[in-house]
């Protein structure tokens, strides 16, 4: 599996927009980017998801580079609510040609009033 | 739509007993995958299931066997309790396994363990 490099931790203030890096410079061609977040200790929701175009969804962005070594997610307003440790998660497959999912240790993103 | 169930939700073992951690989902979805989380660290992966019949193990197996005889469930044992295995246990599903992904996985809301 491709591994992925976050910071561990981002401050945001609330209103802006929250830009959240993530470095995958392994990453093969028919691998997709994923970003989950983890708020306080529920189990992760998924935020949206790409493969070499940019995505945008009700909650995020999402922008992959061309050479497609690193993403962004862009909350573009952060509330309160978007407090969380934020996952970018490359998916794999085994030798057996089977998905599996590997998570790093995320960034913790801290919105401030 | 339930979603992924896990429970029990809070569990205190001793050291040596041995328990079984259930997880369902009711979204006929192929791909079932038990992780744990250590305070302050990240999900590790620990067994996952492509189908019914089929299992591989993850990147922290050991002390943990899994079985998925039903697409619907996908329970995980622990043989013998240690202390170690404090954790939080979540499951997940997905419904694709061989097309590459373009599919989200939805958790379970987690089963806290403390083995004493």
């Amino acid at each position: 599996d491709a591994k992925t490099t976050q910071p561990t931790s981002m401050d945001c203030a609330e209103g802006r927009a929250a830009n959240l890096p993530c470095n995958h410079s392994t990453i093969s061609g028919n691998e997709y980017v994923y970003w989950y977040r983890q708020i306080h200790s529920q189990g992760p929701q998924y935020i949206i998801h790409g493969l070499k175009n940019n995505e945008t969804n009700e909650m995020a962005s999402l922008i992959i580079t061309e050479d497609r070594k690193s993403s962004t997610l862009i909350l573009p307003h952060a509330t309160l609510r978007d407090t969380a440790v934020y996952y970018c998660i490359v998916r794999g497959v085994n030798s057996g040609g089977y998905q599996k999912v590997t998570f790093g240790t995320g960034t913790k993103l801290q919105v401030i009033p | 739509n339930a979603g992924v169930t896990q429970t029990p939700k809070f569990q205190v073992l001793k050291t040596g007993q041995s328990m079984t951690l259930q997880c369902a989902q009711d979204m006929n979805h192929e791909y079932m995958s038990w992780y744990r989380q250590d305070p302050g660290m990240g999900l590790r992966l620990i067994h996952y299931s492509v189908g019914a019949g089929i299992t591989d193990q993850g990147e922290v197996p050991n002390g943990y066997n899994v079985s998925r005889s039903t697409t619907e469930d996908f329970p995980l044992r622990l043989l013998s309790a240690a202390p170690s295995q404090t954790s939080v246990y979540f499951c997940a599903s997905s419904y694709s396994r061989r097309t590459g992904g373009n599919t989200e996985a939805f958790f379970g809301q987690g089963t806290r363990l403390t083995v004493v």
